[in-house]
């Protein structure tokens, strides 16, 4: 299988929001609440932001959310701030723990 | 605190074997999935293995399969990777990762800081 398709880079200035699309099969991004999302700063590990789509761990921000329409899933961040310039991954479970990767999508906050 | 600490990375000639260990702390170990994800250097992220719980199942992709093998001592809390054949491709910062499972997915929830594995000659 194909690593999952993300736009190499976006940008957008502090208060705005901004959309980081990943696209997929109905295999693996298709599938029931298969999608998830990891923030990656520079020289440190993934961190969990959106999993099953739509749902966000303990702790993480509101500013942050998931959505997918057919075999795109997106990742939206609102109120953009410094902090959250990053790499973000998307993931999409294919079963028997076999997981699929984006290259991974740079956020550059202006 | 989930801690996971990975340990054993460096360099090595391609044909080569090394073994990686992670040290994991905070959470009842025995009853979690635990998986090794890679990243080569300025690349995308890339799933490797997981082992279930009990260590009795095994998971690995493609690329890796028949060289590399995942295990787990939960007696000591610690889980392993087993890399030989390693080719100039399995260049990569390996990260060792908590899985958790709901109904219709797996994710990595806990992550460690990883650690470095450069083949080449």
């Amino acid at each position: 299988q194909s690593a999952l398709t993300q736009t190499a880079s976006v940008s957008g200035s502090p208060g705005q929001s901004i959309t980081i699309s990943c696209s997929g099969t109905s295999s693996d991004v298709g599938g029931y609440n298969v999608v998830s999302w990891y923030q990656q700063h520079p020289g440190k590990a993934p961190k969990l932001i959106i999993y099953e789509d739509t749902k966000r761990p303990s702790g993480v921000s509101n500013r942050f959310s998931g959505s997918k329409s057919g075999s795109t899933a997106s990742l939206t961040i609102s109120g953009l701030q410094a902090e959250d310039e990053a790499d973000y991954h998307c993931c999409a479970y294919a079963g028997s723990r076999f997981r699929l990767f984006g290259g991974g999508t740079k956020l550059i906050v202006l | 605190e989930v801690l996971l600490l990975e340990s054993g990375g460096g360099l090595v000639q391609p044909g080569g074997s090394l073994r990686l260990s992670c040290a994991a702390s905070g959470f009842h170990f025995t009853t979690y999935a635990m998986s090794w994800v890679r990243q080569a250097p300025g690349k995308g992220l890339e799933w490797v293995s997981s082992v279930s719980g009990g260590g009795g199942n095994t998971y690995y992709a493609e690329s890796v399969r028949d060289r590399f093998t995942i295990s787990r001592d939960n007696s000591r809390t610690t889980l392993f990777l087993q890399m030989n054949a390693l080719r100039a491709e399995d260049t990569a910062i390996y990260f060792c990762a908590k899985d958790y499972c709901s109904g219709t997915s797996c994710v990595n929830d806990y992550w460690g800081q990883g650690t470095l594995v450069t083949v080449s000659s």
